[in-house]
């Protein structure tokens, strides 16, 4: 099945500063790759995705990039704000359809200092 | 519109009693996934229906777990004679179709504490 590896694990960086999330993918039939924002005591909620017939996704101060030769795909966070401190999720959908469900990351734990 | 809600949002229960976790997915939604997300992890598959069906219930941790869908609407998760390594947020989602690509919204959990 699908495995994804997710680093790093916590990231800090300055407000204003860009921060960025790396993942990586086993399974070469994966073609689709959300991204998750999850607040804490609440729900994961969608940030942006990418499908894997595009290179590279943006909107707004956030991007996602993916390379399928290498099965690793990143987000991208510009110009960071207090709001944007949160665990932010990966995640890889099969070719299985549902079937699969998501398989996702560990989690990264971004820290913005004021 | 309404979103994907969970009830309870918060369960303790004692060892070995039986548990029941309700999801309402999005109205007009026909896939429903369930995941379960222990403290510091990821979000690990359990189950998915496509309408009222589970295909494959492989996913789920061991024969004391069940789910059902009916209508096309609700799903419940079923725990039963809970051990406390059940204890854990047991997340939501819904998506239009199962197509593997289509978005998945999720609900905000109910955290399960099992003593």
């Amino acid at each position: 099945g699908e495995n994804v590896e997710q680093h790093p694990s916590t990231l800090s960086v300055q407000e204003g500063d860009s921060a960025v999330i790396k993942c990586t993918y086993s399974d070469s039939a994966s073609n689709y790759f959300p991204w998750y924002k999850q607040e804490l005591g609440k729900g994961p909620q969608l940030i942006i995705d990418i499908r894997s017939n595009v290179g590279e996704k943006k909107d707004q101060r956030i991007a996602v990039t993916l390379n399928k030769t290498a099965k690793h795909f990143s987000l991208h966070i510009t110009e960071t704000q207090p709001e944007d401190s949160a665990v932010y999720f990966c995640a890889a959908s099969g070719h299985g359809g549902g079937a699969d469900g998501l398989t996702f990351g560990k989690g990264t734990h971004l820290i913005i200092q004021p | 519109g309404a979103g994907v809600s969970q009830s309870p949002s918060n369960k303790v229960t004692e060892k070995g009693k039986d548990v029941e976790l309700r999801c309402d997915p999005i109205s007009g939604h026909t896939a429903l996934y369930w995941y379960r997300q222990s403290l510091g992890q990821g979000l690990e598959f359990l189950i998915y229906f496509q309408g009222n069906s589970a295909p494959d219930k492989s996913g789920l941790p061991s024969d004391r777990f069940s789910a059902e869908r009916t209508g096309g609407s609700v799903s419940t998760l079923t725990i039963q004679r809970t051990q406390q390594e059940d204890s854990a947020v047991y997340l939501c989602a819904s998506s239009s179709n199962a197509g593997g690509q289509e978005t998945q919204y999720f609900g905000p959990g109910t955290r399960l504490l099992v003593l």
